[in-house]
């Protein structure tokens, strides 16, 4: 069975520009969560979608934004890029049964430099 | 907020010593999770235990989950280079699949 998968693997915007960020979940995966990883911040949560629905949300601005299709595949988007998005933005799948927080599966992440 | 705290943030180790990673969060936790994170790679699943007081080993890993289930630890008995990397803990908030990861615990071994 294929892993996540994440595109692009690497990109660099400059400040002001927009980005979008696409992940294709485990096959049978209906959960997409993305989290965002910088050296001082860590793992953050950005927000988690199930069917097509945003189901949680971190505490990050406006600017950050998501959905999922009907086929579970995500894309993310940031609008607006400042230096301080730059950061390793990982997508995680998972079957989510039953609505418990079961085991994440990442992707190897989309690396944002903005410049 | 709820809130993870890991200890320590950096340990480096001869290679056969054994390691020690703790985790703490502000509020129970339903289960918690364990992710190792190789340098230049993605979290990967490690373990996740739910019940009170539990206790589960993989090889020279040892995972435990407190009895009040607000902290855990992870203990790696003879270190080898292979188990370099970033280890988190993690505990569902609220429904779904957020999790609030712990800042991580970064093992360096030297042989």
């Amino acid at each position: 069975k294929a892993g996540v998968t994440q595109t692009p693997r690497y990109l660099i915007k400059t400040r002001g520009q927009q980005v979008t960020l696409s992940c294709s979940p485990i096959s049978g995966h209906r959960s997409v969560s993305w989290y965002q990883q910088t050296p001082g911040q860590g793992l953050q949560f950005l927000f988690e979608y199930f069917s097509e629905t945003q189901r949680n949300k971190g505490n990050f601005p406006g600017r950050f934004s998501g959905r999922q299709f009907s086929n579970s595949r995500s894309e993310m988007n940031v609008s607006t890029l400042e230096l301080g998005d730059s950061a390793l933005y990982l997508c995680a799948s998972s079957p989510n049964l039953r609505g418990r927080a079961g085991e994440l599966f990442f992707g190897e992440g989309s690396r944002l430099t903005v410049l | 907020g709820q809130q993870v705290m890991q200890i320590p943030q950096y340990q480096h180790v001869q290679e056969g010593e054994d390691f020690t990673t703790y985790c703490n969060s502000s509020t129970t936790l339903s289960n918690i999770q364990w992710y190792k994170q190789r340098p230049g790679g993605h979290p990967v699943f490690l373990i996740q235990l739910v019940k009170s007081g539990e206790v589960k080993k993989q090889k020279r890993l040892t995972f435990q989950f407190g009895e009040a289930k607000k902290n855990s630890s992870l203990h790696i008995t003879a270190t080898q280079t292979t188990d370099v990397g970033t280890y988190f803990c993690a505990g569902p908030r609220e429904y779904g699949n957020k999790l609030v990861f712990g800042a991580g615990t970064i093992l360096r071994v030297k042989s």
